[in-house]
């Protein structure tokens, strides 16, 4: 593909459910990189995958939230028993190789709606 | 704490004229800085990126930016604004670890 893809592109659950957001990475880049963006706000980095190595966790919110890489290729971000704070735009980013001077290719998104 | 800061909320220039948008960073060393770009229904574009050397960068769409370690600022600017520009604009600052932190955002409105 040309670019990176997230699925769904628009989510609605109920409080309390859990979700599954997906995201496809250019082929070939490394790292892969999962943000929160809130109404009105900035991007809150959430999760960083580099290639093999153990992801970086520590923008993760809380312990419902999760995700996972397989290889250097899909990645699958999970919040479990959502809340209506997690309402928001989550944004996927896949760059060429490990590092912060790489430029991060954004997908579209997935807008998540907790009712 | 590392942090990015856009003052302006929302900007409104007209067609033509000349535009800035402000960033400021605080962070324990000199930050990796970038310029994304939102269009309505469009994915976050990379405008320009600063990692060192020449202080002005110049970047896509006809922007550049200026970093100015004095003012811990990184300022982009354009000198004549087109109606297709009006989006929001997020300054963000990396570490080489590859987290990052992003300001809020200027929405840039163009008038005719």
């Amino acid at each position: 593909g040309a670019g990176v893809s997230q699925s769904p592109s628009n989510k609605v659950t109920e409080k309390g459910k859990d979700v599954e957001l997906r995201c496809d990475p250019i082929s070939g880049h490394t790292a892969l990189y999962w943000y929160r963006q809130r109404l009105g706000q900035g991007l809150e980095f959430l999760i960083y995958f580099q290639g093999n190595s153990a992801p970086d966790k520590s923008g993760l919110p809380s312990d419902r939230f999760s995700a996972e890489r397989t290889g250097e290729s899909v990645s699958t971000l999970t919040i479990q028993r959502t809340q209506q704070e997690d309402s928001a735009v989550y944004l996927c980013a896949s760059s060429l190789k490990a590092g912060s001077t790489d430029t991060q290719y954004f997908g579209p998104g997935t807008r998540l709606t907790v009712l | 704490a590392q942090s990015v800061t856009q003052p302006d909320i929302h900007i409104t220039v007209s067609e033509g004229a000349s535009l800035e948008l402000r960033c400021n960073y605080s962070y324990g060393a000199t930050p990796y800085l970038f310029w994304y770009v939102q269009s309505p229904g469009q994915g976050l574009q990379l405008l320009l990126k600063y990692f060192s050397g020449d202080t002005l960068v110049q970047g896509i769409k006809g922007f550049e930016a200026e970093f100015k370690r004095s003012q811990s600022s990184f300022n982009l600017r354009k000198p004549s604004v087109h109606w297709s520009d009006a989006a929001e604009y997020f300054c963000a600052a990396f570490t080489n670890a590859g987290k990052s932190t992003f300001g809020d955002g200027t929405t840039l409105t163009v008038k005719p």
